[in-house]
């Protein structure tokens, strides 16, 4: 399995415009996670879904922020307007829901490369 | 609410040497994940510990979990600089099934 695949890899945008960052969660994964990591703030939870509905948004800081997952192999994560403050590496994570389903154990989070997005 | 504290933030060791670094979690879990993360990398998935007493061992890293406690350890044995990362605990949100809160992390450096 080809892993977690998230794209771009790295984006630098000016405030005021558009981001998109794309995620392919591991193929038969019932869970797809989206995280912000910066160095102040550490690691944060903004997002995650379950068989591809929205379970729990309270971690998106704010309006600007919006995230879908139109099936089962694709996430979008989209920010508009872009702040500076939104710099960070955006994780996107999938997992399996069930022991010894397909791809991995018992609710272990599996992590794409990240995409590092700086705000200009 | 959940909250997940590790320490050392950072710790810096020789080549050879033991150290512990300490997960402590704030409500009643029913399992929990050390991960690694290398400098500008993702994180990778180390251990997961699904029950009190439980221990797995990896190479030089050895994880344990303590229920009662609410304490999970991570022991380095001989510490080799391949090692140097940061480290990740973090903590199944009982009854949120695959929601995960991580802790600060642990930078640890191993000099030669």
């Amino acid at each position: 399995d080809a892993g977690v695949i998230q794209s771009p890899r790295h984006e630098v945008t000016e405030m005021g415009q558009e981001v998109t960052l794309r995620c392919k969660p591991i193929s038969g994964h019932d869970y797809l996670f989206w995280y912000r990591q910066t160095m102040m703030r550490g690691l944060e939870l903004l997002i995650y879904f379950n068989n591809n509905v929205p379970i729990d948004d309270s971690g998106m800081p704010e309006d600007r922020f919006s995230a879908k997952m139109p099936n089962a192999s694709f996430s979008t994560l989209k920010i508009q307007p872009s702040e500076p403050r939104d710099s960070a590496v955006y994780f996107c994570a999938s997992s399996p829901a069930l022991a010894g389903s397909i791809g991995g154990d018992l609710y272990t989070q599996y992590f794409g490369p990240g995409t590092r997005l700086t705000v200009l | 609410e959940l909250k997940v504290e590790q320490n050392p933030l950072f710790l810096s060791m020789q080549e050879g040497k033991n150290y512990t670094i300490y997960c402590n979690y704030s409500t009643t879990s029913d399992r929990l994940y050390w991960y690694r993360q290398d400098p500008g990398k993702s994180l990778e998935s180390l251990f997961v510990l699904l029950s009190n007493g439980a221990v797995k061992q990896e190479g030089r890293l050895m994880a344990s979990l303590d229920t009662k406690a609410r304490l999970s350890t991570l022991h380095i044995t001989a510490a080799v600089h391949d090692l140097s990362a940061t480290y990740f605990c973090a903590v199944g949100n009982t009854g949120t099934a695959s929601k995960l809160t991580f802790g600060t992390g642990t930078r640890l450096q191993v000099t030669l």
